[in-house]
């Protein structure tokens, strides 16, 4: 079966801290996404990868094809990146398979 | 800069009913997506759709459920019997050519009871 594990489950920092959030998936893709979900539900796209590194502001997310292996790294945090972040991986065409979060909290 | 619209944002249905659950995508994109998140559990993909017809489905997405493009700027997901298991919230997603990400929609809350 498909999955993609994603660590910690549950991270607490306080502001200013570097956050790494992990995710691991067990099959070939063809891209893998970095998404947000804040509490009321909504879902933003952070990245969508599928080689090497991206960066968009204090977000970099990074993936190794070869282990099978993703980051998403936070620099600066803030109380504002409060959110779940989720990796997905895309098997075919927007055929998805989600994490189950990592939920993120930053303490003033 | 541009989003995908959903409405309703929340919808309560009785069980046995059809709802309809509608979504606009970005103007100029051309593949469109249909997850669901029920309360506490994983997203989960339903069906992709490009060309007007559907490029992918999950054994989720039974006979219980269509999509459709019916005007060239909605895009429906209709469940003809609701049962209290689709009590979930509903995300719809657009994208370009699928190559670039994809734009999700705040999502539909459809409660069945």
């Amino acid at each position: 079966k498909n999955e993609v594990e994603q660590s910690p489950q549950n991270l607490t920092a306080q502001e200013g801290e570097f956050i790494t959030i992990n995710c691991s998936y067990s099959v070939g893709i063809s891209a893998l996404h970095w998404l947000q979900q804040h509490p009321g539900g909504g879902i933003v796209s952070l990245f969508m990868l599928s080689s090497g590194k991206k960066k968009h502001g204090r977000l970099i997310a990074t993936i190794n094809i070869q282990e099978k292996h993703s980051s998403l790294h936070i620099t600066a945090s803030h109380p504002r990146d409060s959110a779940v972040y989720i990796c997905a991986v895309d098997l075919v065409q927007g055929n998805l398979i989600f994490g189950k979060g990592t939920k993120l909290s930053v303490k003033p | 800069e541009p989003e995908v619209t959903q409405t309703p944002s929340h919808q309560v249905t009785q069980m046995g009913q059809e709802v309809i659950l509608r979504c606009v995508p970005i103007s100029n994109h051309l593949y469109f997506y249909w997850y669901r998140q029920i309360l506490g559990q994983k997203v989960e993909f339903l069906v992709s759709f490009y060309n007007n017809e559907i490029s992918e489905k999950s054994e989720i997405f039974d006979d219980q459920f269509s999509v459709e493009r019916p005007d060239g700027s909605n895009f429906t997901l209709k469940i003809r019997s609701t049962k209290l298991e689709d009590s979930a919230m509903y995300f719809c997603a657009s994208s370009q050519d699928g190559n670039y990400g994809y734009t999700f929609g705040s999502g539909t809350r459809l409660t069945v009871v």
